[in-house]
């Protein structure tokens, strides 16, 4: 069946590091990708999209690429602030029967100054 | 500024009783509207899917009787957590999606804690 599914972690990294947080998907057809962010005690907020293979989102520093071929859409930022530490949750929608959404598990960062 | 509105972000109440959750969309109308459940430290879960005009369209899993859900305008559906118990204690999230395959807006949770 679809599904979503990430890095465990969490993950801990110091200020102005590399992030990346890995997120593979199985679906038929060409779903929508996304990434939403979760800070503590609030809703999901959308980070960012791609639509088509070889799209690539990109928001606030943060960048994913969809690859088709792997069937991938890995999350990196540059150079990680403390303000980034929240869940990330990857996430695809079918274009068919009722688009509906599949999440994966999340995954922790803490970013430490 | 937020397209959705979720209220009340927090509930404390005794077992047995009712909570009703709203869930406001601000920005377009929303034919469908979706509601989850998460626990601490997972993901989200779908619990059922709000359609206005109708009946909800559920997951396998979810008590229907138990959770109530009304989506009697395009702006506005709502959960109704009936006979609440302490294992019904969570975060409940609601979210609106435009069109096909747009992303989805979410509402910022309410926490229901039941003693």
């Amino acid at each position: 069946g679809d599904s979503v599914t990430q890095m465990e972690g969490p993950v801990t990294l110091s200020e102005e590091a590399f992030l990346t947080i890995n997120c593979t998907y199985t679906a038929t057809g060409y779903p929508s990708l996304f990434w939403y962010v979760q800070y503590p005690g609030e809703g999901l907020q959308l980070l960012l999209k791609a639509t088509k293979a070889d799209d690539k989102g990109s928001n606030k520093g943060f960048e994913a690429t969809y690859r088709k071929e792997t069937t991938s859409f890995h999350l990196e930022k540059g150079s990680v602030q403390v303000s980034d530490s929240a869940v990330y949750f990857c996430a695809l929608t079918l274009n068919t029967g009722g688009f509906k959404t599949i999440f994966g598990a999340g995954t922790r960062l803490f970013v430490k100054a | 500024g937020a397209v959705v509105s979720q209220h009340p972000s927090w509930v404390i109440c005794k077992s047995g009783t009712s909570v009703k959750i709203e869930c406001r969309s601000l920005d377009f109308q929303a034919t469908t509207m979706f509601w989850y459940r998460q626990f601490p430290k997972q993901s989200l879960m779908l619990m059922a899917t709000s359609n206005e005009g109708s009946k909800a369209t559920y997951e396998q899993g979810v008590e229907k009787d138990k959770f109530l859900i009304n989506h009697a305008s395009l702006t506005l559906s709502t959960l109704t957590v009936t006979s609440a118990h302490p294992e019904d204690s969570s975060f409940y999230i609601c979210s609106v999606r435009g069109d096909g395959n747009q992303p989805q807006h979410f509402g910022d949770g309410t926490r229901l804690s039941i003693l």
